[in-house]
């Protein structure tokens, strides 16, 4: 079982650009989440998604968008990536929508330039 | 406005003290509280998941208590040891809402 995983682990954007992380889980969980954690301001959630083929948004989720086609995976994409988008982002799973704990993957390091 | 927070900031204490690490939250319509650690540059590991209708956990050396209408927990932390040694995050699954809400964390130092 290799749990959460997330790719890239690091990667240095400049403003306009585009990407996409990926997400992906080995434990058949339902739920998916992105949060993004910042010096200060705690994790914050991005979007989630309650299943293969939904996703919602979450706290803070302008800039962002989100698909879920296959149930193990989760992409957090970034359309036109600005400086404010600097932050570790942080993928996590669940079996059900905050009854259960959330398990992380390691974070994927981003710095917009 | 929903919120979490951790007091201390940042604790120090030398090897095999005991300690408490403080959280609290602003609505005691929750349905569960949980404890994560975080080591520098890595993700969080899920510690202790308390239950709404629980009043504590217990895994090894960790001991989390949850006092809703306070609207407060503890982690207490026995005999620590420099392993210890990271940041402590408090969470909050609220009735109303979807997000996990979380504290600013609590890091610790273990000296040796």
């Amino acid at each position: 079982n290799a749990g959460v995983t997330q790719t890239p682990k690091f990667r240095v954007l400049k403003t306009g650009q585009s990407m996409t992380l990926l997400c992906a889980q080995d434990m058949n969980h339902e739920y998916m989440y992105w949060y993004r954690q910042d010096p200060g301001m705690g994790l914050r959630l991005i979007h989630y998604s309650v299943g293969e083929g939904t996703t919602a948004k979450g706290e803070v989720p302008d800039g962002y968008n989100v698909s879920r086609l296959k149930k193990q995976n989760f992409l957090l994409g970034l359309e036109s990536a600005a400086p404010s988008q600097t932050s570790v982002y942080f993928c996590a799973s669940s079996h059900s929508l905050g009854r259960e704990t959330q398990y992380f993957g390691p974070g994927t390091r981003l710095l917009v330039l | 406005k929903q919120e979490v927070t951790q007091i201390p900031a940042a604790l120090s204490v030398p090897e095999g003290e005991n300690l408490v690490l403080n959280c609290s939250f602003t609505d005691s319509a929750i349905y569960n509280l949980q404890w994560f650690r975080q080591d520098p540059g890595k993700g969080l590991t899920s510690l202790l998941l308390i239950q709404s209708s629980q009043r504590e956990q217990t895994s090894g050396r960790l001991n989390a208590s949850l006092d809703k209408s306070s609207g407060r927990s503890t982690l207490y932390i026995a005999a620590s040891q420099p392993g210890d040694s990271a940041t402590y995050l408090c969470a909050v699954k609220y009735m109303r809402g979807t997000a996990l809400i979380f504290g600013k964390g609590t890091t610790l130092s273990v000296s040796s």
